[in-house]
């Protein structure tokens, strides 16, 4: 079984400080972690995933395999990430595509 | 934005009534993707589809059937609707199951049963 979990239903932080919105997983394969954002409004979209190791309007995730876990960490938070965040985890091989609860982030002007 | 969309876009149904929900896409991906949005809850998958009359349950796919006859449209069916079954309903598509493949949903259905 394939499992997320995101701890922060909610989760606010003054604008300029450093942003971490966790998430653990549980998958006894290989799997392939990515973070989906949700912006008012607007449809849920790939932010980035762990394979491509890119750096998406500032957000990077390392995958720690030790610790199952697939942070995603911005330096600086912008109003703009004010949004849904939900972390995502598909198996190697298996095509089921498994989203956590998902953190609500705030940014405070 | 890919092209996904989902019909209707908002309904209200009583308890006990069929419905039936519509995924079209025009991308000619192959796997599709019915997912629910619940408060607390997050994404969770209702049932996918890796091809043509090929499915396969969710974590919740009790109370949903799904049907796929072609490779543009796939039907989610609530076969008697329960007020449980209120929710914001999200269709996924993929192009395959290569690693670190995107998925591209469309903007949701809210489905409210009284």
């Amino acid at each position: 079984a394939q499992r997320v979990t995101q701890p922060e239903k909610l989760l606010s932080v003054f604008k300029g400080a450093p942003v971490e919105l966790k998430c653990n997983y549980s998958y006894s394969g290989s799997p392939e972690l990515f973070w989906y954002v949700q912006y008012s409004r607007q449809r849920l979209q790939l932010l980035l995933r762990h394979i491509s190791r890119e750096s998406i309007k500032g957000f990077t995730a390392d995958l720690n395999k030790g610790e199952t876990s697939f942070h995603l960490k911005k330096p600086f938070a912008q109003e703009e990430d004010s949004a849904m965040y939900y972390c995502a985890l598909s198996g190697s091989g298996n095509e089921k595509l498994t989203f956590g609860t998902g953190t609500r982030l705030t940014i405070i002007p | 934005d890919a092209g996904i969309t989902q019909s209707p876009r908002h309904k209200v149904t009583e308890t006990g009534t069929p419905v039936t929900l519509r995924c079209h896409q025009t991308e000619n991906h192959r796997y599709m993707y019915w997912y629910r949005q619940d408060p607390g809850h997050g994404l969770r998958l209702i049932h996918y589809s890796y091809g043509v009359k090929d499915t396969d349950k969710g974590e919740v796919s009790d109370g949903y059937s799904v049907s796929r006859s072609k490779t543009e449209d796939f039907l989610l069916t609530l076969e008697s609707a329960t007020s449980s079954q209120t929710s914001v309903y999200f269709c996924a598509i993929s192009e395959s199951g290569r690693l670190g493949t995107e998925a591209f949903f469309g903007q949701g259905t809210r489905l409210t049963v009284v």
